[in-house]
């Protein structure tokens, strides 16, 4: 079965902090891809960014960066100089390669305090 | 431009009452969903169609059908409501299947939701 955890079910940071939310998969598919979803206080569900399984490099988009580590089962999520914009709750996502089924985390909250 | 849309936006039903909330994606996807948020629960799979004909059930399926109409439509119908069911409903859709010689990598479009009650 699939399963993802995230375990930080809120996080508050000062503004032009840097936070990582974490997040933990678990699949028995050899072949799988994970996404990153944010969901601001208006309510959408906005993606940002995948990851195959088989491509561990590590990406950076501007603040953001994500950290794939197999090994550990692990693809988290860092912002680095947070903003108050970045206030929003955070979905980790699996998806694997039997199905087409997609399985989500059960968030993380981020509050950024200016 | 409007990708997934869901109606209605809001709804209120009596206990026992039945429901039909609709999706429909204007972008040619192949795959359709509907999750339900709730507090603390993160978005959770009800039904899943990979192609028109087909339906799949999620992670918490009781309690719902589905049906998808063509390519464009996937509807979620609630037969006997319960106050358990009150949530945020999404619909979300994305381009290709597995089984149609894509990755598994392509994001969902979601819809705004539907914030269903249930008194």
């Amino acid at each position: 079965a699939q399963k993802v955890t995230q375990a930080q079910t809120e996080i508050s940071v000062v503004e032009k902090e840097d936070v990582t939310l974490d997040c933990v998969y678990e699949t028995r598919d050899t072949t799988y891809y994970l996404f990153w979803y944010k969901q601001p206080p208006s309510g959408e569900l906005v993606f940002l960014i995948r990851r195959n399984s088989f491509d561990e490099q590590n990406e950076i988009s501007g603040r953001y960066s994500w950290n794939f580590q197999k090994s550990t089962s692990s693809f988290n999520f860092t912002i680095t100089a947070s903003q108050v914009v970045d206030s929003a709750v955070y979905f980790c996502a699996l998806r694997g390669n039997r199905d087409d089924k997609i399985i989500f985390g059960k968030g993380t909250r981020l509050h950024i305090l200016p | 431009n409007a990708g997934v849309t869901q109606t209605p936006k809001f709804q209120v039903l009596k206990t026992g009452q039945s429901m039909t909330l609709q999706c429909a994606q204007d972008m040619n996807h192949n795959s359709m969903y509907w999750y339900r948020q709730d507090p603390g629960m993160g978005l959770r799979l009800i039904y899943y169609s990979a192609s028109e004909g087909t339906t799949d059930k999620g992670e918490v399926p009781n309690g719902y059908n589905v049906s998808r109409l063509n390519k464009r439509e996937f509807s979620l119908r609630l037969e006997s409501a319960a106050p358990s069911q009150t949530s945020v409903y999404f619909c979300a859709s994305s381009p290709l299947a597995l089984g149609q010689g894509a990755l598994g990598n392509q994001p969902q479009h979601f819809g705004d939701g539907t914030r269903l009650s249930i008194l």
